[in-house]
């Protein structure tokens, strides 16, 4: 069956970098844009961005923008999300998910349980 | 800066009917931003409930429907039961590009 799962996540200081993967199964990686999302404790989730299949497009939401890239290997079948300059109010789960649409239309499903990024000194 | 506007809670009683909605401060939705549901309960990742703002993703049963209401994007429960106890997140696509979740809806059945 798909499947997501993400993985990287930790403490880190502020000012810090991390990087997460998340790993698919289950259907063709390549031919399928990816988006991570991500929920801060108690709150609901944020929309981090998203990469195109062949990785030649790539949209970031305004409070990401210039500090969070997104990368793939369709050859690992993996996604990644290279966080730079991290602050405490990064501290959040971050969750990869499928966007099974093609063209403009947009949607995710299905999505990765997440793990669990604590920036804190 | 847009932002995207849900209720932040809800109640409905169990078999009775309840309407969330999912709006744009910069406008009207529209079906060019593709509105999408979600559920989530506590600890589980998001479960995807309309896409293209009416089409039901596998397995969700008929009593959820999506529409576009007076401008806004909406999610209809028709027969509520007590497992629909739940947050509710929309999702709406930006001309630019970007998405935007709107802040969730707290639905209690009761």
């Amino acid at each position: 069956q798909v499947q997501l799962v993400e993985s990287g996540g930790g403490v880190v200081q502020p000012g810090g970098s991390l990087r997460l993967s998340c790993t698919a199964s289950g259907f063709i990686f390549r031919t399928y844009s990816m988006h991570w999302v991500r929920q801060a404790p108690g709150k609901g989730l944020e929309w981090v961005g998203v990469i195109s299949s062949d990785g030649s497009k790539k949209y970031y939401a305004d409070s990401v923008k210039g500090q969070f890239v997104i990368s793939r290997d369709n050859s690992r079948d993996t996604l990644y999300l290279q966080m730079n300059s991290l602050k405490p109010e990064d501290t959040a789960v971050y969750s990869c998910a499928r966007d099974p649409a093609a063209g403009r239309v947009r949607w995710f499903d299905p999505w990765g349980h997440g793990t669990l990024v604590t920036v804190s000194s | 800066q847009t932002v995207v506007t849900q209720e932040p809670s809800f109640s409905v009683s169990p078999g009775g009917t309840v309407t969330l909605t999912c709006g744009l401060s910069s406008g009207s939705v529209s079906t060019n931003n593709y509105p999408s549901w979600y559920q989530q309960t506590p600890g589980q990742a998001p479960r995807t409930l309309i896409y293209t703002t009416n089409t039901r993703s596998s397995g969700v049963p008929d009593r959820f429907s999506g529409s576009i209401l007076d401008n806004k994007a909406a999610l209809t429960i028709t027969g509520a039961q007590a497992d629909d106890e739940s947050h509710y997140y929309c999702a709406l696509l930006l001309d630019s590009g970007i998405s935007l979740f709107g802040g969730g809806t707290k639905l209690t059945v009761l």
